[in-house]
């Protein structure tokens, strides 16, 4: 396995549309997790699931973002009726969480723009 | 607001030059780590530090965790082009240890 994949790695649309962005983690993770990056700024996190259990969602994670994890491998991430705000990278990571401490491993990030 | 505050903002110097990068912040955290970004990539782990105090050396990087692990910098020596990047620092909630807060980061440019 040779990291966390993305796809797609860029992604255009209009304002309006729908879109949905794929993460395939390190396989033996238990942990997956989504950030928001905006130019200029760090991560921001949206959402973490253990397993399939989706364990936190963040406030930036509005009605028309969803995010599952079905078999407890790979996710998606889905906004609905995007906006030109959402203009963003999405980055993925995964980790192995066990103790009281987790590293996170990223993947390569979809650039999101919306016209 | 960002939870963790890193500084500078920006670093430009020339090749061979030593510098500092720093991240502070109020709050205790159970773990930092230091990551580099390039553009249109994800961020890439070079340490985690856990332990107040803890100073874990990676070739010519040097990373120091706060003694009461609030804060923590970043040491390059003798840096090179290839050094250029965006430095991240993110820390680990103290009582949620799987959400992590991230800086705003460091653009650092080394020129040759």
């Amino acid at each position: 396995d040779t990291g966390v994949s993305q796809d797609p790695r860029h992604k255009i649309t209009k304002r309006g549309q729908n879109v949905t962005f794929r993460c395939d983690p390190i396989s033996e993770h238990n942990r997956l997790y989504w950030y928001r990056q905006t130019l200029g700024q760090g991560p921001e996190f949206l959402t973490y699931f253990q397993n399939e259990a989706q364990l936190e969602k963040s406030r930036l994670l509005s009605d028309r973002f969803s995010a599952e994890r079905p078999k407890g491998s790979f996710s998606t991430l889905e906004i609905q009726r995007t906006e030109q705000g959402d203009s963003a990278m999405y980055l993925c990571a995964s980790s192995w969480g066990t103790g009281s401490f987790d590293t996170q491993y990223f993947g390569p990030g979809t650039r999101l723009t919306v016209l | 607001t960002q939870l963790l505050e890193q500084s500078p903002q920006f670093l430009s110097i020339q090749e061979g030059e030593n510098l500092t990068v720093y991240c502070n912040s109020s709050s205790v955290f159970s773990s930092l780590q230091w990551y580099r970004q390039e553009p249109g990539e994800g961020p890439v782990l070079l340490v985690t530090v856990v332990t107040g105090g803890e100073v874990k050396k990676l070739k010519r990087l040097t990373f120091q965790f706060g003694d009461a692990r609030k804060d923590s910098s970043l040491h390059i020596t003798a840096a090179q082009p290839g050094d250029t990047g965006l430095y991240l620092c993110a820390g680990a909630g103290q009582s949620n240890f799987n959400k992590f807060y991230f800086g705003s980061g460091t653009k650092l440019n080394v020129k040759p």
